[in-house]
């Protein structure tokens, strides 16, 4: 059974740096041709896919969060990590984990979610 | 950036009845599109992959068509648990995006 597991603060101040962890069970983080996602959901529902990393390494992350996004990969841990920084209120979401399938469309394994507030 | 457009917002039908929901793109996404469900306070599960694919789990009742710009979900004999909200995702481009949802409620 595949479970993915998010954890992290639920506060953020304005302008700090946001980490989230997820840690893999029931499949290992170096399988090929699967990429490990971050994908965050707003109050008003609206899904956003925010980047991936692969086993070897590669990272994809959306235009707009260039510069402030990194995704990264513990494979001792199984886990693989994001960093958010200079976050504002848009940052508001919560936030899951996800694998994907490279041979396919959709991510069939998601976390629970983690909420993540940004305020002072 | 792939525009989908999910119609409608808001689908009224009887359990037992049968539900279309559909997702347009902005442009040509071939079969790679996925439908998921989302129930209160969960996260999204996957319900179809590569427009067809029933995913690991789901029932029979759950089918997805379509290729190009144009996708169908459909539920039939719907169930008191489908009563809730169902995206579209497609990943022919990057980065993958989603649509705005349609939520079905009980008529």
């Amino acid at each position: 059974q595949v479970r993915l597991q998010e954890s992290g603060p639920g506060l953020v101040k304005p302008s700090q740096t946001l980490s989230l962890t997820c840690t893999v069970s029931g499949a290992s983080i170096n399988s090929e041709n699967t990429y490990w996602s971050w994908i965050r959901q707003y109050p008003g529902k609206d899904l956003e896919w925010i980047g991936y990393i692969h086993y070897s390494g590669h990272t994809y992350y959306i235009p707009s969060l260039q510069g402030r996004l990194t995704i990264s990969l513990d494979t001792s841990k199984n886990q693989f990590s994001l960093n958010l920084s200079f976050v504002t209120a848009a940052d508001t979401a919560i936030y899951y984990c996800v694998r994907e399938d490279g041979n396919s469309s959709g991510g069939d394994y998601w976390g629970q979610g983690i909420r993540v507030t940004v305020s002072s | 950036e792939i525009v989908l457009t999910q119609s409608p917002a808001t689908l009224s039908v009887s359990p037992g009845e049968s539900a279309t929901l559909s997702c347009r793109a902005s442009q040509s996404v071939g079969t790679h599109l996925a439908w998921y469900q989302q129930k209160p306070g969960q996260a999204p599960r996957l319900l179809i992959s590569d427009a067809s694919n029933r995913a690991t789990d789901i029932p029979a009742r759950f089918s997805g068509i379509g290729s190009g710009t144009d996708f169908n979900l459909t539920i039939n004999t719907l169930e008191p648990e489908d009563f809730v909200f169902y995206f579209c995702q497609q990943r022919r481009n990057w980065p993958p995006t989603f649509g705005g949802g349609t939520m079905v409620e009980t008529k």
